[in-house]
């Protein structure tokens, strides 16, 4: 399998509950955060993204929160499955250039049916 | 709907020599990117393309070279291969240009050792 997890951190949470997971960015003139889910031994896929004019959106069982003051972005998975276990990204896109992503370490999370 | 397809999804070298990795999208998308990933260090920007013909250093350009002859396709190079770069290599592309939400659609990734 993929070695990508090795040296993550690592949330493991049973079936049905409630995820949160963490990310802290740095600069503070990104203009877009997004959440890409990585499953083993495949490309990452995106999840949500938010603008940085607003403080939370949600999509279909996710929530993306962010908190400018405390350069702060987490992202909530409501009644997680199986399925969703994988690396999360959180990445920042800068207003300044062109559409270039920089990307955190990654979070693993692991689901316990 | 293929999307990005990368080429080859593995390959071992050996210190010194050379190899490229292909890129295929057909989406018509204008950016074309290449980052790597090591354990521990999420992803990181090689290179990167805004269209046919034009290429862009990223993060960690050194000892790689890129082309964009074509739309469709985004070549990384190795023209001496080190221990250091092995990794996993992803191929992304998206069609936002500047703003928007920065959505990238990877590929599959070309896992490289270096021996």
């Amino acid at each position: 399998g993929e070695s990508v997890g090795l040296h993550l951190p690592t949330l493991s949470v049973q079936e049905g509950d409630n995820s949160i997971i963490n990310c802290a960015y740095s600069n503070s003139a990104s203009d877009y955060f997004i959440w890409y889910k990585q499953e083993s031994g495949k490309g990452p896929q995106f999840i949500i993204d938010i603008r940085s004019n607003m403080d939370k959106r949600q999509g279909q069982r996710v929530t993306v929160l962010l908190n400018k003051t405390v350069k702060h972005l987490s992202l909530q998975i409501a009644a997680t499955q199986p399925g969703d276990s994988a690396v999360y990204f959180c990445a920042e896109k800068r207003s300044s250039g062109y559409s270039t992503l920089t990307f955190g370490k990654g979070t693993m999370l692991l689901v316990s049916p | 709907n293929a999307g990005v397809t990368q080429t080859p999804k593995f390959r071992v070298l050996k210190t010194g020599q050379s190899m490229t990795l292909l890129c295929a999208q057909d989406m018509n998308h204008e950016y074309m990117y290449w980052y790597r990933q090591d354990p521990g260090m999420g992803l990181r920007l090689i290179h990167y393309s805004v269209g046919e013909g034009t290429t862009a250093k990223g993060e960690v350009p050194d000892g790689y070279n890129v082309s964009r002859l074509k739309k469709q396709n985004f070549l990384l190079g190795l023209e001496s291969a080190a221990p250091s770069q092995t990794s996993v290599y992803f191929c992304a592309s998206t069609d936002v240009r500047g703003g928007g939400t920065g959505e990238l659609f990877f590929g599959e990734g070309s896992r490289l050792t270096v021996l």
